[in-house]
This record gives C-alpha cells, sequence and structure tokens, in this order.
C-alpha cells in the first residue's frame, strides 16, 4: 500500500488561509488522493479527492504536484469549525475492494 | 436519508464477554468496513465486505468475527473481550468505485474492563 507522510500538526488564525501538506513520494499512476478530517469525537468525512488535475469543492481545494509526489489540501479561510485531524489517503483504482488504510493524519488547531 | 448508522453509541464490557456491533447503512452501498480507532491514533481496517456473503481480514482482525447477510447490515462481533479491544470502532460504506469515498458512521465507544 502506498503511504503518506503528513506533519503530526498545524496551527492557524481562524480566516486565514491553511496549506495542509501531504508527500507520497510511491504513489502509483492509479492511485487517487482522498482528503478525509475527523472533527472531536465524529466519524471521518469525506473532504475531496483527485487524480492528476487540481480540484476545488465548497469545502476546499486541492493542490496536485505535477509528478503527483505531493498534494495540499488549501482551506480558503479557516474556521473554528475546521479544527480537526485531516487524512490524507492514497486509493488504488486497482484495488477491487476500495480499501482505504488511515495514517495518524496532521491535527490542525485554529486559532480565534 | 440516515447514511451509516452504528449502535450502540457507548459500551462498557467485562473481561471475557461478547457483544455485537451493530452498523446498518441505506445507501445500497456494496462496500463496508470496519475500523478501529486507538486514543490518539489513526484507523485501522479490521475487516471488510463487498457484498452479501463475502467478506474479508484487514490489518487488525484478531478477535473479531463479521457477517454481511444483507445488503444493509454489517454486524462486528467480538467474543472474548479484551482490554486491548478498548478503542472507538467506526463502521463504513461506499461504492467501491475508485473516485468514490466512504461514508463514515458516528462510531461505537467500547470499554472493556
Amino acid at each position: 500500500d502506498a503511504k503518506t507522510t503528513q506533519p503530526n500538526s498545524m496551527e492557524s488564525n481562524e480566516e486565514e488561509p491553511v496549506h495542509l501538506p501531504c508527500n507520497h513520494s510511491t504513489i502509483s499512476g492509479t492511485d487517487y488522493i482522498h482528503w478525509y478530517r475527523q472533527l472531536p469525537s465524529q466519524g471521518p468525512e469525506y473532504v475531496i479527492h483527485g487524480l492528476t488535475s487540481n480540484v476545488n469543492n465548497r469545502m476546499a481545494s486541492l493542490a496536485i504536484a505535477e509528478d503527483r509526489k505531493s498534494s495540499t489540501l488549501i482551506l480558503h479561510r479557516a474556521t473554528l469549525r475546521d479544527a480537526a485531524v485531516y487524512y490524507c489517503i492514497l486509493r488504488d483504482v486497482g484495488d477491487n475492494f476500495n480499501k482505504f488504510y488511515f495514517g495518524s493524519g496532521t491535527k490542525l488547531n485554529v486559532k480565534p | 436519508n440516515a447514511g451509516v448508522t452504528q449502535t450502540p453509541k457507548f459500551r462498557i464490557l467485562k473481561i471475557g464477554q461478547s457483544m455485537t456491533l451493530q452498523c446498518t447503512q441505506d445507501m445500497n452501498h456494496n462496500y463496508m468496513y470496519w475500523y478501529r480507532q486507538d486514543p490518539g491514533m489513526g484507523l485501522k481496517l479490521i475487516y471488510y465486505s463487498v457484498g452479501a456473503g463475502i467478506t474479508d481480514k484487514g490489518e487488525v482482525p484478531n478477535g473479531y468475527n463479521v457477517s454481511r447477510s444483507t445488503t444493509e447490515d454489517f454486524p462486528l462481533r467480538l467474543e472474548l473481550a479484551a482490554p486491548s479491544q478498548t478503542s472507538v470502532y467506526f463502521c463504513a460504506s461506499s461504492t467501491g468505485q475508485a473516485y468514490y469515498g466512504y461514508t463514515f458512521g458516528s462510531g461505537t465507544r467500547l470499554t472493556v474492563v
């Protein structure tokens, strides 16, 4: 299973942009990059995913490096509700069982 | 639309007791998963299922059993509870397509004393 590396923790001020990095140097051409977040005492929730091109949705943007060995989740204006653990996960399209393997993620602290 | 529903939300077990964690989804997803999360750690895959009657082991299956008799339900059985099984358990479901993510339940917090 391709692995990802994320910083253990990051801090941001409210209403400022946040860039959460993820390294995946062993990514294969068929791996999708998924991001999930886990709010305190809740199950993980989907944030965004992409394959090669940058992606935007109402929650965040995903910037994928040209060589796909790294990606960055961008929260454009952090709110207190965005304080959570963010997981970067690779999903192999060749895996017929769609299994996700979670690392320890990045704990984001948002200061008022 | 309830999504993925887990019961109970909390449970305390004594060592050696057995219990079943329930998981139900109403999205007609074929793929279902059980994860456990120890304090301060990421999620570990216990078992998964790709359809009724089909299950397989994940990363940490020891001490657990599963069954999948219907598309909607995927119960997780603990036969002889041990303190090492104290954890938060999450059930998830998916369509199984590569670009599609998971929907998680809200979890069951289990303490074994």
